[in-house]
C-alpha cells in the first residue's frame, strides 16, 4: 500500500498569502493518478487538481499542483478567505486507491 | 443537476450486515466507475472500494478486503455497498463518488453527502 503524507499538519496564513502543502508518498506515483480535494466543514470533497496539474471544472487558477515520484505540492497563490478548510492529496494510480491525513489551512 | 444520494445507514451491532445504497442522477451512470470512500467522526477521508463501469473490475481497501461487496444495477442507476462483520472501527460517514471516465484509475469527481453508519 503506498502511504500518503501531508505536510504540515495545519497551516495558518493571511488573506493574499501563498500556501504551500506537500504531500510525500511512501513509493513512486505516477503523476497521471495523483489528485488534490478540498473539503469545508460539513461538505462533501471537491475535486481541485487531477493528474498532478489539472485544475478541475470551476476551480480558480490560483490553486496549482506540480510535483513527481514521490514528491507533490499544491500551492494557493493568493488565500482567499473561502480557502479555510482541509486539503487531501490522494493517489489513484495503485489500489488501494490512498488519501493522505490532510492539511488544514487556517485564514488568520 | 449532478448528484449522488446516498441511504441506508443506520446503527447496527458489531458482527451484523448492512447495506448501502447510492442513486446517480443528471448523468449517464452506465459510463462512470464508482467509489466508495469512508469518513470516520473527525477524521481524513479513507477509500474503500471501487468498481468500473460494467461492474466487472473491483478493487477494495485492505481493512475492509473480504468482508466489503460493491455492486451496480446501470438499469437502476444504483450503486451498492454491502458490509459483513461489521466492528465499530467501521463506524464512519460512507459516500460515493463517481469518477471522472469509465476507467478506474481515475480521480473522483462528484461526491455524495454520504450516509452514516454506526456500529454498536
Amino acid at each position: 500500500e503506498i502511504v500518503l503524507t501531508q505536510s504540515p499538519g495545519t497551516l495558518s496564513l493571511s488573506p493574499g498569502e501563498r500556501a504551500t502543502l506537500s504531500c510525500r508518498a511512501s513509493q513512486s506515483v505516477d503523476s497521471r493518478f495523483l489528485a488534490w480535494y478540498q473539503q469545508k466543514p460539513g461538505q462533501a470533497p471537491r475535486l481541485l487538481i487531477y493528474a498532478e496539474s489539472s485544475r478541475a471544472t470551476g476551480v480558480p487558477d490560483r490553486f496549482s499542483g506540480s510535483g513527481s515520484w514521490t514528491d507533490f505540492t499544491l500551492t494557493i497563490s493568493r488565500l482567499q478567505p473561502e480557502d479555510c478548510a482541509v486539503y487531501y492529496c490522494q493517489q489513484y494510480g495503485t489500489s488501494p486507491f490512498t488519501f493522505g491525513p490532510g492539511t488544514k489551512v487556517d485564514i488568520k | 443537476q449532478v448528484q449522488l444520494v446516498e441511504s441506508g445507514g443506520g446503527v447496527v451491532q458489531p458482527g451484523s450486515s448492512l447495506r448501502i445504497s447510492c442513486v446517480g442522477s443528471g448523468f449517464s451512470f452506465r459510463s462512470y466507475a464508482f467509489h466508495w470512500v469512508r469518513q470516520a467522526p473527525g477524521k481524513g477521508l479513507e477509500w474503500v472500494a471501487v468498481i468500473s463501469s460494467g461492474g466487472n473490475d473491483e478493487y477494495y481497501a485492505d481493512a475492509v478486503e473480504g468482508r466489503f461487496s460493491v455492486s451496480r444495477d446501470n438499469s437502476k442507476n444504483t450503486l451498492y455497498l454491502q458490509m459483513s462483520s461489521l466492528s465499530p472501527e467501521d463506524t464512519a460517514v460512507y459516500s460515493c463518488a463517481r469518477g471522472m471516465s469509465s476507467v478506474i484509475p481515475d480521480a473522483l469527481e462528484i461526491w455524495g453527502q454520504g450516509t452514516l453508519v454506526i456500529v454498536s
